[in-house]
């Protein structure tokens, strides 16, 4: 049974270019979750999706960033003309239902450096 | 903002000695979850515990938490050079809130030498 699947690890994007993240959930799992690390900081929410729906995005900044979880294929986050400060790690996670109560798995992570 | 504050931020320990983390919230909380995170890698799920729980066990881990304190601890005993690693409190918002989303605190940097 794996795990949630995030790719690519690492991506390197110049100043203005596009970045896109993808997050295939654990199995079963039809709910999936963003966050961003920065350096020496823990994980800071972005947005919350089920199957087709964005269900809270109050963590997603208004410009440049969005996501999607189509019905068929992985979550993608989405960032368009990146700048330095977009240089984090992105992490996803899933869990069975959107409940508070319920674990959420997270995947390795890609790594985004914007030169 | 809900996000937790772990304390220390950072514990120097030797193997064999018990580590213990401190995570403290500012709202109602319907449970608490803490997860390790190995340098460069992703999180590991460890614990939840409830907000009717008070005391929760997993191998050498116990955790605590105490709702009227807002805080939770985190014990690892016995500890192992493997337990180096980042080690990060997150809770929901509670009743009312956003159902899914976790808040993070900044993590407590345990460093274990052999």
């Amino acid at each position: 049974n794996a795990g949630v699947m995030q790719n690519p690890r690492h991506l390197v994007r110049r100043r203005g270019q596009e970045a896109r993240l993808r997050c295939s959930p654990m199995k079963g799992h039809s709910h999936v979750y963003w966050y961003r690390q920065l350096p020496e900081e823990g994980l800071k929410f972005m947005v919350y999706l089920q199957k087709e729906n964005i269900i809270d995005e109050s963590g997603m900044p208004k410009e440049r960033f969005s996501a999607e979880f189509p019905k068929e294929g992985p979550s993608i986050l989405r960032i368009q003309q990146v700048v330095r400060g977009d240089s984090a790690a992105y992490f996803c996670a899933s869990s069975p239902r959107g409940l508070s109560y319920n674990e959420q798995f997270f995947g390795p992570g890609t790594r985004l450096t914007v030169l | 903002s809900q996000q937790g504050e772990e304390d220390p931020q950072a514990l120097s320990i030797q193997e064999g000695e018990n580590a213990t983390m401190n995570c403290s919230y500012k709202t109602s909380i319907n449970n608490l979850q803490w997860y390790r995170q190995n340098s460069g890698r992703g999180l590991v799920h460890l614990i939840l515990i409830r907000s009717n729980e008070r005391e929760k066990h997993s191998g050498r881990l116990r955790v605590t938490l105490d709702t009227s304190k807002k805080s939770s601890s985190l014990l690892i005993t016995a500890s192992r050079a493997a337990d180096t690693a980042s080690y990060f409190c997150a809770t929901d918002a509670g009743r009312g809130s956003t159902l899914g989303r976790l808040y993070f605190g900044r993590g407590t940097q345990l460093t274990v030498w052999p």
